[in-house]
């Protein structure tokens, strides 16, 4: 069945690029109905969407971190990537990749992974 | 595109109805029927609970159910249970592809 799985560096430093890559288990990107996207929720907070993208490689992002934000796609590896730029300790977070279905909701979510932004 | 409106804590006896709010703008909640909302248990990812402002995914129980009325969405849970112990999120389309989720709602079982 289908199954998302997150990865990455744990602790980055204030102004570097925060990357992370999803991996799609169960499903072929290419041959699903999904949108794949990423959400973040900083400590004590809720949830934010960060933003989605089809495997076609159209993106859609939160009009507030647009301008740091690049989600692209290596459907070879059945895998979505998240890049944040400039980061601050504002953009420490649990993050979560996900995927947007036919219910036109967030169906399925990975288990999350903890970044933390610091020197 | 700010967060929608939610009531930080709801209450309720097992067995009572509680119903949490969500309250958007006619950017989003007002115009799309696209509502969802979502459970959240500690150290768990989100689960979708509710579609489409009022439509249930297989597998979860009838005693969760969302309605919409103008910029306010809602999600009722009937014979409150320990288990529903959690924090819930609704998310409304925003338009041009984008989504807003809300400030999320802490569900106490006394």
């Amino acid at each position: 069945h289908l199954q998302l799985q997150e990865s990455g560096p744990g602790l980055v430093k204030p102004s570097e690029t925060l990357s992370l890559t999803c991996t799609v288990s169960g499903v072929s990107m290419r041959s699903s109905n999904y949108y794949w996207g990423w959400i973040r929720q900083p400590p004590g907070k809720g949830l934010e969407w960060i933003g989605n993208l089809h495997y076609t490689g159209s993106t859609y992002y939160n009009p507030s971190l647009k301008s740091r934000v690049t989600i692209s796609v290596d459907t070879s590896k059945n895998q979505f990537s998240l890049r944040l730029s400039s980061v601050t300790a504002a953009d420490t977070a649990l993050y979560y990749c996900a995927g947007f279905g036919d219910y036109d909701a967030f169906d399925i979510w990975g288990q999350g992974t903890m970044v933390t932004v610091s020197s | 595109q700010s967060a929608l409106t939610q009531p930080a804590s709801v209450s309720g006896s097992p067995g009572q109805s509680i119903t949490i709010s969500c309250t958007g703008t006619s950017s989003d909640v007002g115009s799309y029927k696209v509502v969802s909302w979502y459970q959240k248990h500690p150290g768990k990812a989100p689960k979708l609970m509710i579609y489409e402002g009022s439509e249930r995914p297989s597998g979860v129980s009838n005693r969760f159910s969302g309605s919409k009325s103008g910029n306010t969405a809602s999600l009722t849970i009937s014979g409150l249970q320990t288990e529903d112990e959690a924090d819930y999120y609704c998310c409304s389309y925003a338009g041009s592809s984008t989504y807003v989720f809300g400030t999320g709602t802490k569900v106490t079982v006394l």
